[in-house]
């Protein structure tokens, strides 16, 4: 079956640091993996959506200076949170699926905690 | 830009009960996911539709782009199903997925 990994599912940075996260499709071919953010009280925020043979694109209040993305293959994918501070602490999901026309898996998150 | 509007944000409902939690888009959607976030706070599929119902078990949704909302109907509920669910619709843009903020289901003895 279909499955999304991600990993570290917690993680704890001082303010100001930068922390990565990973995310791996298994079982099909991720041709775009969608990042999201769930914060506190809040439901889930898309960051960024990178798509098979085309540029990253960023929604607006992203960017790609504040969370570089690495889309190498489609099966894995990886994001950083740059210089982070206390608005940047949340859930991070990894949505990833095989085509437009079909449903999106999402990975358990990594929630990032930042001290 | 797109939303997504889901209700009731909490639910309360004995066991055996049903109910039905609604999301309604601010424009035309391409399609519709629900998801049941679980104990350990993965995002579950629950449904994927383009169009029309789907039935699960004790669940079954529907989704009506053109009226712009999508509904998931709950039956005989049981303990189990106590969780946050939501919704998430593909924009026609993008055909990202825009969430609903989730409705906190408790299913009671």
């Amino acid at each position: 079956g279909a499955l999304v990994y991600q990993y570290p599912r917690r993680t704890i940075c001082k303010s100001g640091t930068s922390m990565r996260m990973e995310c791996q499709a298994v079982g099909f071919q991720a041709t775009s993996v969608a990042w999201y953010r769930q914060s506190p009280q809040k439901t889930f925020e898309l960051i960024a959506l990178s798509t098979v043979n085309s540029a990253i694109k960023y929604e607006q209040n992203f960017t790609q200076e504040k969370f570089p993305i690495s889309h190498p293959n489609l099966s894995f994918s990886s994001m950083t949170v740059l210089n982070a501070y206390l608005e940047d602490r949340g859930l991070y999901l990894c949505g990833a699926r095989e085509g437009v026309l079909y449903e999106q898996y999402f990975g358990p998150g990594t929630r990032l905690t930042v001290l | 830009g797109d939303q997504v509007e889901q209700s009731p944000s909490a639910l309360s409902l004995h066991e055996g009960t049903g109910s039905a939690l609604r999301c309604n888009f601010t424009t035309t959607m391409r399609a519709v996911q629900w998801f049941r976030k679980n104990s350990r706070g993965s995002l579950i599929n629950l449904f994927y539709l383009a169009s029309g119902t789907k039935e699960n078990g004790r669940l079954k949704s529907a989704f009506d782009s053109k009226e712009r909302y999508s509904t998931l109907h709950i039956r005989d509920a049981q303990l189990e199903d106590s969780g946050t669910y939501f919704c998430a619709a593909a924009s026609s843009g993008s055909w990202q997925l825009i969430f609903g903020s989730g409705t906190q289901l408790t299913v009671m003895p």
